[in-house]
């Protein structure tokens, strides 16, 4: 099973600024996506990290936002851009090998 | 587009109850369904999935899930709860190669 380092695990950000989050799995994967669950809530989709290529966002979601990075089989990053308090919510990688893995996640809390 | 219901929010047993977490989604197609479960301050983690076969699946920790696919259901039970399996527990379905998720139960077992 693969296992998943994201970080930071958690940060406190001003608002108007940026926070870009760290995926590494152990292995190569063919799909990585990035999730995001606010508080009280489900895990929302907000994309799929393409290898070599653009990601596929979700509706409600853009790359001006959150732009994604996967330069290859093992790394994604994530980046929330002009933070604003609303953006405040636990994101998570996942990737997908014979099943769906998660990491941690990264509690962002923007003040 | 695919969607996840999950009917209970918050369930409280006692230790030794047997508990039964529904599941409902939308889509009548071929699906896959997973039931994850959130200890606290951990990651996601696997219980059981389900992908075409015997529609009583068995996971981890003495859980299981039935999919009836006439109701569009996959319920997760377990015949004898402990205060270990306190946690939150999650139904998802795929949607393409990625999942969607449902809100989430929180299980609080008291011993």
């Amino acid at each position: 099973s693969a296992v998943i380092s994201q970080k930071p695990s958690r940060d406190i950000c001003q608002r108007g600024t940026s926070l870009t989050i760290q995926c590494q799995v152990d292995s190569q994967v063919t799909m990585m996506f990035w999730y995001r669950q606010q508080p009280g809530q489900s895990l929302t989709l907000i994309a799929t990290a393409n290898q070599g290529s653009e990601a596929t966002y979700e509706s409600g979601f853009v790359i001006d936002k959150f732009p994604i990075s996967r330069p290859n089989l093992t790394f994604s990053t994530l980046t929330v851009s002009n933070l604003s308090p609303e953006d405040s919510s636990i994101y998570l990688c996942s990737a997908l090998d014979s099943e769906a893995f998660f990491g941690q996640g990264t509690r962002l809390t923007v003040v | 587009a695919q969607s996840v219901s999950q009917h209970n929010h918050h369930v409280i047993l006692s230790e030794a109850a047997s508990l039964e977490l529904g599941c409902n989604y939308s889509y009548g197609g071929t699906v896959n369904l997973f039931w994850y479960v959130q200890y606290p301050g951990q990651h996601l983690q696997l219980l059981l999935k389900y992908f075409s076969g015997d529609p009583l699946v068995k996971g981890i920790k003495g859980f299981e899930a039935e999919f009836i696919k006439s109701k569009f259901s996959f319920n997760l039970r377990k015949p004898s709860v402990q205060w270990s399996d306190t946690a939150e527990y999650f139904c998802a379905v795929t949607h393409g190669t990625a999942l969607i998720f449902g809100k989430g139960t929180t299980l609080s077992v008291s011993s």
